[in-house]
C-alpha cells in the first residue's frame, strides 16, 4: 500500500465547531487530493494541492480550507461545522498519474 | 463544470460472463483514465489506467479509450463474485485534477 495515513480515522464533532483533518505521505508524491464521499454522489473533490503551498478549489469548496506547509502534510479544515459536512473524507496523492487513497475519515457532525 | 458521467446501476452479470462498464467525460483536454474498484466500507483501488486510444489487457480487465468519443469502457471477462464492487470511472484533467463518476455497482450473480 501506498504510505498515506489519515486521521483520525472516526470522529464526532458538534454543528459550529472547527475540525481539522490530516493527510500524511511518505511518496514525496506533488499532488494531494481531498475527496468526500457521501451515498448518491460518488467521490466529490474539495480541494487539491500541487504543491507545497500550492491549492485550488475543487467542485465542493465552500466551508472547508486546506494547507500544505510541508510536502508530506495536507490539512483539511471545516471552519465550522455542518450537518451537512458528516461523511467520509479520503485523502489521495499523485505523481502526475493515478491516485492512491487513504483509509478514510468518518465525520459525523451532530 | 467538467464531469464524468456513469451509469450507477446495480448492473447484474452472471458468473463467468462478461461485464461492461462504460463512462463518459466533458473535458477534451484530459490526457489519463483510471478505473477504481472500491468494496463497501474500503478504500477505493486502482485496477486500471488508459493513456492511448485503443484496448488495454490486464488478466481479466480490459480498459477501452475512445477519445473522439470521451469514450472510456472497462470489460470484466469470466466475471467472478469477488468482483461485485462498485467501479469509479476517473479522469485527469487538463488542470491535473483527477475526477470521478459516481460510479456503478456491479453484482455477480453465482
Amino acid at each position: 500500500d501506498a504510505g498515506i495515513t489519515q486521521s483520525p480515522r472516526h470522529k464526532v464533532t458538534e454543528t459550529g465547531t472547527p475540525v481539522t483533518l490530516r493527510c500524511h505521505q511518505t511518496e514525496n508524491h506533488r499532488y494531494m487530493y481531498w475527496y468526500r464521499q457521501d451515498p448518491g454522489h460518488g467521490l466529490r473533490l474539495i480541494h487539491y494541492s500541487y504543491g507545497v503551498k500550492d491549492t485550488d478549489k475543487g467542485e465542493v469548496s465552500d466551508g472547508y480550507s486546506v494547507s500544505r506547509s510541508k510536502t508530506e502534510d495536507f490539512l483539511l479544515t471545516l471552519e465550522s461545522a455542518t450537518s451537512s459536512q458528516t461523511s467520509v473524507y479520503f485523502c489521495a496523492i499523485s505523481e502526475h498519474t493515478e491516485a492512491f487513497f487513504g483509509q478514510g475519515t468518518r465525520l459525523t457532525v451532530v | 463544470q467538467k464531469e464524468v458521467e456513469q451509469n450507477s446501476g446495480p448492473l447484474s452479470v452472471p458468473e463467468g460472463a462478461i461485464a461492461s462498464l462504460n463512462c463518459t467525460y466533458s473535458d477534451r483536454g484530459s490526457q489519463s483514465f483510471f478505473w477504481y474498484r472500491q468494496y463497501s466500507g474500503k478504500s477505493p483501488e486502482l485496477i486500471m489506467f488508459i493513456y492511448s486510444n485503443g484496448d488495454k489487457e490486464d488478466g481479466r480487465f480490459t480498459a477501452q479509450l475512445n477519445k473522439a468519443s470521451q469514450y472510456v469502457s472497462l470489460l470484466i471477462r469470466d466475471s467472478q463474485p469477488s468482483d461485485s464492487a462498485t467501479y469509479l470511472c476517473a479522469v485527469n484533467d487538463s488542470r491535473d485534477k483527477i475526477i470521478f463518476g459516481k460510479g456503478t455497482r456491479l453484482h455477480i450473480l453465482p
